[in-house]
């Protein structure tokens, strides 16, 4: 139980343009879901708290209208990366809060590379 | 200043032995949990263990092992029997339960080589 599951894994896209990753809990609702990036060598970075029906939470320094989050469903939040540049190239991870609220279920990560 | 502190970039192994990867923190919550993460060449975060902060008993899963010295705040990971493939990258985590909810805060990470 407790799987969570990333969309794409990989994806290749065009300076300028937009992607979407979904991020979806499989056998649990998850109120709370977290989105993360990592860069090559460099540890796991929080983003923002994704809560299902209300606008996500932010951290210091991550561009809100950059970084689109939606959780419009128990088991789907989404990350869109608007206008990507070429140093938005990174692993991006999202985790889902299980429904003891208190362990991270992890997905398997996103790989995005803009040219 | 760091919450989660890992001072060792990188550590080598011989297989079959013991290794211990560090972990210090830094919290003011009184109640808080510390985790362990490996993190493959794949990518995928796989959790480990986890260490409560009011456990008076060190946690072991398996070939796992905290060393939990809170009067130092240390939260070191022991791999017995050390395989091939323990060979990753692996994370030190904490949640404060008062001071940040559910989030969890990062260290920088050990990635340990297995050799044979």
């Amino acid at each position: 139980g407790a799987v969570v599951s990333q969309h794409p894994s990989w994806v290749i896209c065009k300076s300028g343009t937009s992607v979407k990753i979904e991020c979806r809990s499989l056998d649990f609702q998850a109120t709370t879901m977290f989105w993360y990036r990592q860069f090559p060598k460099q540890s796991l970075m929080l983003m923002a708290t994704s809560n299902e029906g209300s606008k996500a939470t932010y951290e210091q320094g991550v561009e809100k209208d950059k970084f689109l989050i939606n959780h419009a469903s128990l088991t789907l939040s989404t990350l869109t990366v608007t206008s990507a540049h070429p140093e938005d190239s990174s692993f991006y991870i999202c985790s889902a809060l299980g429904t003891d609220y208190y362990e991270q279920y992890f997905g398997p990560g996103t790989r995005l590379t803009v040219t | 200043a760091q919450k989660i502190t890992q001072t060792q970039p990188g550590m080598f192994v011989q297989e079959k032995e013991a290794v211990t990867l560090d972990c210090t923190y830094d919290t003011s919550d009184q109640s808080y949990g510390l985790f362990w993460y490996k993190q493959p060449s794949s990518g995928e975060m796989i959790f480990l263990i986890y260490q409560g902060s009011y456990d008076e008993q060190n946690a072991t899963e398996g070939r796992y092992s905290l060393n939990f010295q809170k009067a130092r705040k240390s939260a070191n990971l022991v791999i017995s029997a050390s395989q091939l493939g323990d060979s990753a990258m692996y994370f030190c985590a904490m949640r404060e339960r008062e001071t940040s909810g559910s989030r969890l805060t990062f260290g920088e990470g050990t990635q340990l080589t297995v050799n044979p």
